[in-house]
C-alpha cells in the first residue's frame, strides 16, 4: 500500500500568489516523522522540515508554512506570496519507527510563472 | 557542510554490462541510501544500508546489489545492466534513527542503450 500521496502531480502559479502543496501519509506506528523536500532543477534534493507524529503544531519559517493534522493524515505545505525560485519539484516522506527506512511520494512539480 | 558526493553526473552504458554506481559521504553517518528516480513514481528505495556491510532491500532490489565495505562508502551494482533500469540514481545519507534528516547526492542519470 502506497504509504504517502501527493495527489497534485503538477501546479501552476503566477509570481505573488499562494499555493499549498498536499501530502496524505498512511501508517499504523504511532511514533513516525514527516518530512518535505524540494528538488530544484539542479536535481539535489535540499530537506525543508521534519515533524513527529507527537507534535501538530503547525510551523511557519519565512514564507512556508505547514499544516500537520493527525485526523486527516495530512501535512501540507504552504508557500506563501511564490517567487520564482520556488519552482522545483516538492516531494513529501515518511519515516516510520519500526522501520529504518524513508518513503517518498510521488512529488508535486511547482511552476512559479513572472 | 554535509557532504554526499555521487562518481557520475550522467553515464552511457550498453546492455549487459555491469555497471558501479559510487557514493560517499563525509559526515560519518550511519545509513545510507539507494534510490532510483522515474517521473510519475517519485523515489523509490533500491538499498539501504544501517552500518558497514550490513544491507536491507528496498522495494525494488531486483536487478540491483550493493556494498558497503567502509562506513563512509556505498556502491549501487548493476550486474547486467538493462534497458528498464534507465533512470536517475539518487544517494543519501543519514544518521542512525528514523528521525533525523537525509542528506542526497546530486544524482546520476544513468542511460542503458
Amino acid at each position: 500500500a502506497q504509504k504517502v500521496t501527493q495527489a497534485q502531480t503538477e501546479i501552476s502559479v503566477v509570481e505573488k500568489e499562494d499555493v499549498t502543496l498536499d501530502c496524505v501519509y498512511e501508517t499504523r506506528d504511532t511514533t513516525y516523522y514527516l518530512f518535505w523536500y524540494k528538488q530544484p532543477p539542479s536535481g539535489e534534493l535540499v530537506f525543508l522540515i521534519r515533524r513527529n507524529s507527537f507534535d501538530e503544531q503547525n510551523e511557519i519559517s519565512g514564507r512556508y508554512s505547514w499544516n500537520f493534522q493527525k485526523s486527516t493524515s495530512s501535512f501540507n505545505f504552504t508557500i506563501t506570496a511564490s517567487q520564482v525560485v520556488d519552482s522545483a519539484v516538492y516531494f513529501c516522506a515518511l519515516s516510520e519507527a519500526s522501520a529504518n527506512n524513508l518513503f517518498f511520494g510521488t512529488g508535486t512539480r511547482l511552476t512559479v510563472i513572472p | 557542510d554535509v557532504k554526499v558526493t555521487q562518481s557520475s553526473r550522467y553515464l552511457v552504458k550498453r546492455t549487459g554490462e555491469k555497471v558501479f554506481l559510487e557514493c560517499v559521504q563525509d559526515m560519518d553517518h550511519e545509513n545510507m541510501f539507494w534510490y532510483r528516480q522515474d517521473p510519475g513514481l517519485g523515489l523509490r528505495l533500491i538499498y539501504f544500508s544501517y552500518d558497514v556491510k550490513m544491507k536491507e532491500k528496498g522495494d525494488i532490489p531486483e536487478g540491483y546489489s550493493v556494498s558497503r565495505e567502509k562506513k563512509e562508502r556505498f556502491s549501487l551494482i548493476l550486474e547486467s545492466a538493462s534497458t528498464n533500469q534507465t533512470s536517475m540514481y539518487l544517494c543519501a545519507s543519514s544518521l542512525l534513527g528514523v528521525n533525523t534528516e537525509a542528506f542526497f547526492g546530486q544524482g546520476t542519470r544513468l542511460t542503458v542503450v
